[in-house]
């Protein structure tokens, strides 16, 4: 079983409203989890990650971190069809990425 | 300030053959991770490394497939007698030194194999 794990989608939010990506994990030492964002064809890049507790923001973005309940998520407010793309969350468990098969999240317009 | 680099960008092999693929991380980063994906799959991890050294190969296919990274020069990702399955997108990735290491991976443009 993969450490994290990942609600597979896919995810259709409509232009203007909140996109909300969820991930939950098994080992309770894990300490920072991180965010990448995927476009088709290009390559993944971070946008977010988080180490605490709660709630992390960027912009229109949110992390969030439940340490008691082992799930992390990303909300995008406000979506916007630049935000359609796959999103990747893992926690670097042994010096390393693994990722998943993301979430892709489609905003239409 | 470069970032990582690959090359080839777009590679095209009969099978049978070999494939090379190169990544150089970007500047003062020592370590390097390769990723494959295939048309419509997510990012499989591949291999960690660091200068001449091979951390984690956990994800590496047990034949045909090798990677290094010297003292001088890129990580090479070498694939031994292609296969059509072997079609993919390889992305490199690197982080800085032991220390800074906060799990940001910085990815090249990945090199797309397409074998004939």
């Amino acid at each position: 079983q993969k450490e994290v794990e990942q609600n597979s989608g896919p995810l259709s939010v409509p232009e203007g409203a909140i996109a909300s990506l969820n991930c939950t994990y098994s080992d309770r030492g894990s300490q920072s989890f991180f965010w990448y964002r995927q476009y088709s064809g290009k390559s993944p890049e971070l946008i977010m990650f988080i180490y605490s507790n709660g709630d992390k923001e960027d912009g229109r973005f949110t992390a969030q971190l439940n340490k008691a309940s082992q799930y992390v998520s990303l909300l995008i407010r406000d979506s916007q069809p630049s935000d359609s793309a796959t999103y990747l969350c893992d926690n670097f468990g042994n010096e390393k990425l693994t990722f998943g098969t993301g979430t892709r999240l489609t905003i239409i317009p | 300030n470069a970032g990582v680099m690959q090359n080839p960008r777009h590679l095209v092999r009969r099978r049978g053959q070999e494939a090379r693929l190169r990544c150089s991380p970007m500047k003062g980063h020592s370590h390097v991770y390769w990723y494959r994906q295939l048309p419509e799959e997510g990012l499989k991890f591949m291999v960690y490394l660091q200068k001449e050294n091979i951390i984690d190969e956990s994800g590496m296919p047990k034949e045909r497939f090798s990677a290094e990274f010297p003292k001088e020069g890129p990580s090479i990702l070498r694939i031994q007698q292609v296969v059509r399955g072997d079609s993919a997108a390889y992305f490199c990735a690197s982080s800085p030194r032991p220390g800074t290491n906060t799990g940001e991976l910085f990815f090249g443009e990945g090199s797309r194999l397409t074998v004939l």
